[in-house]
């Protein structure tokens, strides 16, 4: 199957300050990357929709001056949260789906986001 | 607004054990996938059912897309550890997932 990596998996902030999370596809062309968060124990809930070459499209209640995505190059999106505190703790997820492969997305190992 | 309800949000079972899960809605659907989560980790697919009526088999896992095409159910036989896990049911037929709460599976030993 196709390889999504996120990068850093765990980080340790505090809070102001701002942390960048990276979204790779190892092997495969992403035009279209999807955000979630996901608190404990609950279900994934949708951030945004990073496009490669134009702005990020988020959902409602997601602010977009927090939550800066960057969809550069076919291979990497970048979520930065900005001015982070500890309500923003939290597991942060990618996903991509390859063009070709029909709906199935693949999604990143995560990361685990705590802001101290 | 949910637009799919899982239940139960939470279930935990022993190794051996049977059991099912919903994914219920009021919308049609034209196709619908389930994912498992595990601890740590990022979603991955396990099936994606397209037919209503359509059953699946996975091993030691059964979905069955509900006629209407508005539910799925998936049921484990003689659950083992490895099948503990947080279970998500998605619409599916386009690129972004929307999940539902989600079933969080605890397989006791």
């Amino acid at each position: 199957g196709a390889v999504v990596s996120q990068h850093p998996s765990w980080v340790i902030c505090k809070s102001g300050t701002s942390v960048k999370i990276e979204c790779r596809s190892l092997d495969f062309q992403a035009t279209t990357m999807f955000w979630y968060r996901q608190f404990p124990k609950q279900s994934l809930m949708l951030m945004a929709t990073s496009n490669e070459g134009s702005k990020a499209t988020y959902e409602q209640g997601v602010e977009k001056d927090k939550f800066l995505i960057n969809h550069a190059s076919l291979t990497l999106s970048t979520l930065t949260v900005t001015s982070a505190h500890p309500e923003d703790s939290s597991f942060y997820i990618c996903s991509a789906p390859p063009q070709g492969w029909g709906t199935e997305a693949f999604f990143g190992q995560g990361t685990r986001l705590t802001v101290v | 607004t949910q637009l799919l309800e899982q239940s139960p949000q939470f279930l935990s079972i022993q190794e051996g054990e049977n059991l099912t899960v919903y994914c219920n809605s009021s919308s049609v659907f034209s196709s619908l996938q389930w994912y498992r989560q595990e601890p740590g980790e990022g979603p991955v697919l396990l099936v994606t059912v397209v037919t209503g009526g359509e059953v699946k088999k996975l091993k030691r896992l059964t979905f069955q897309f509900g006629d209407a095409r508005k539910d799925s159910s998936l049921h484990i036989t003689a659950a083992q550890p490895g099948d503990t896990g947080l279970y998500l049911c998605s619409p599916g037929g386009a690129q972004k997932l929307v999940f539902g709460q989600g079933t969080r599976l605890t397989i006791n030993p």
